[in-house]
């Protein structure tokens, strides 16, 4: 079993649409979470980025953790054609510094 | 967010050659980089670790004589492929952190072809 699982996709809504992008994990030490926003041919952007549980909001981004269930999610409200890109969860341990990704999410907003 | 550069951002190159691509970290000091491959439509799979002035840990099932890793300043990391195969073309990614461990800023990436 992976240690980060994410639906690779794709996904494709209409513009001003509402997506939500999940990754699960099966690993209790995680502390840290991230997602990073990668547009083709390009490196990784980060979006979020959450220590331990509960929400966090910036523009049209919400991420949420929740700990309990081992489950953080990525909202992304008014959806524009320029998200179009591939969306990576990742999180880390307290010690040491390595990330553990998700393969990421595919997404594709239609105008 | 901090910016990371990486260069060449395309290299194609003959089998058996060797690549050396560059990542910096433009404005502010990196005590730690990583190197990372992609293949298409995957994640990414991290290669090695690297902190300034000290020798690369490598990930299980990297080979260290052919992915040599030079971070010799806390601007600077260097990874070189040594004599590049076709199945080594992918696309590598650079990131570099700061004090705090928990944020990696990302480079653009290298996208490497070898013919």
């Amino acid at each position: 079993q992976k240690e980060v699982e994410q639906d690779p996709g794709p996904l494709s809504v209409p513009e001003g649409a509402i997506v939500s992008l999940n990754c699960t994990y099966s690993n209790s030490a995680f502390q840290y979470f991230m997602w990073y926003r990668q547009y083709s041919r390009k490196g990784p952007e980060l979006l979020m980025y959450t220590y331990s549980s509960g929400n966090k909001e910036d523009g049209r981004f919400t991420a949420q953790v929740d700990k309990s269930s081992k489950y953080i999610s990525l909202f992304i409200r008014d959806s524009q054609p320029s998200d179009s890109a591939t969306y990576l969860c990742a999180m880390s341990k307290p010690a040491g510094n390595q990330f553990y990704f998700g393969t990421g999410t595919s997404l594709t907003v239609i105008p | 967010g901090a910016v990371v550069s990486q260069h060449p951002s395309r290299v194609i190159c003959k089998s058996g050659t060797s690549v050396k691509i560059e990542c910096r970290s433009l404005d502010f000091q990196a005590t730690t980089m990583f190197w990372y491959r992609q293949f298409p439509k995957q994640s990414l799979m991290l290669m090695a670790t690297s902190n300034e002035g000290s020798k690369a840990t490598y990930e299980q099932g990297v080979e260290k004589d052919k992915f040599l890793i030079n971070h010799a300043s806390l601007t600077l990391s260097t990874l070189t492929v040594t004599s590049a195969h076709p199945e080594d073309s992918s696309f590598y990614i650079c990131s570099a952190a700061g004090t705090s461990h928990n944020e990696q800023f990302f480079g653009p990436g290298t996208r490497l072809t070898v013919l």
